[in-house]
């Protein structure tokens, strides 16, 4: 089955360490965006790939970090830069412009202590 | 700057009642618009779209939604919820296929027996 599966589900970090976040799609999807959720607020766009080796700023990008090394994976790492980084992360995936239908993975909760 | 409002951050219906989410957006022209549903701790799948024709889009699960242009609104209805239907609903909209999509904060739906 296609579709893009996320990792771990639930991660918890002590503040000030760096975190990865997985996020890898086998549906030959050119473009792959990282979102952060938190209640109330919808979804915010962290960074936005739409091609291999390529990778743009979303609205909050400060203190995190992505790269895209191979089509299918997209890793998020959130630094001790972010002020505040609890939060649901989803990663969503899509053929190309970036109004074409997203997809999206089930989501990591990262819990800072 | 673009924006999109959800003015029902709660409802709740009864089974086997009828359901309208309203989303309104701020771009004057015709955009992209969709709606998502996100299950409790999932990612977002798409219900609907619209991109240009006929006004009143047809989605999976039966729902449905209506694009107006005079309101700038994209509400999405359903004539009949079932218990399952509850969940986060998130309007979305793009105002070009190659600018970002952006999410509206979400309306929660519980459904009563």
């Amino acid at each position: 089955d296609g579709g893009i599966t996320q990792s771990p589900k639930y991660l918890f970090r002590k503040e000030g360490q760096n975190v990865t976040l997985s996020c890898e799609q086998n549906l030959n999807h050119d473009a792959m965006y990282w979102y952060r959720q938190d209640p109330g607020q919808g979804l915010r766009l962290i960074y936005y790939s739409q091609i291999v080796n390529d990778f743009q700023k979303g609205d909050i990008a400060e203190g995190y970090s992505v790269s895209r090394e191979k089509k299918e994976s997209f890793p998020l790492t959130v630094t001790s830069a972010q002020k505040n980084p609890t939060a649901f992360y989803l990663c969503a995936s899509s053929p190309g412009q970036r109004t074409d239908t997203q997809y999206f993975g089930p989501g990591t909760r990262l819990t800072v202590l | 700057a673009q924006s999109v409002t959800q003015p029902d951050i709660h409802i709740t219906v009864s089974e086997g009642a009828s359901l309208e989410l309203r989303c309104n957006y701020s771009y004057g022209a015709t955009p992209y618009l969709f709606w998502y549903v996100q299950s409790p701790g999932q990612g977002l799948q798409l219900l609907l779209k619209y991109f240009s024709g006929d006004t009143l889009v047809q989605g999976i699960k039966g729902f449905e939604a209506e694009f107006k242009r005079s309101q700038s609104s994209f509400n999405l209805r359903k004539p009949s919820v079932h218990w399952s239907d509850a969940a986060e609903y998130f309007c979305a909209v793009g105002k070009t296929s190659y600018d970002k999509v952006i999410f509206g904060p979400g309306t929660s739906l519980s459904v009563i027996p």
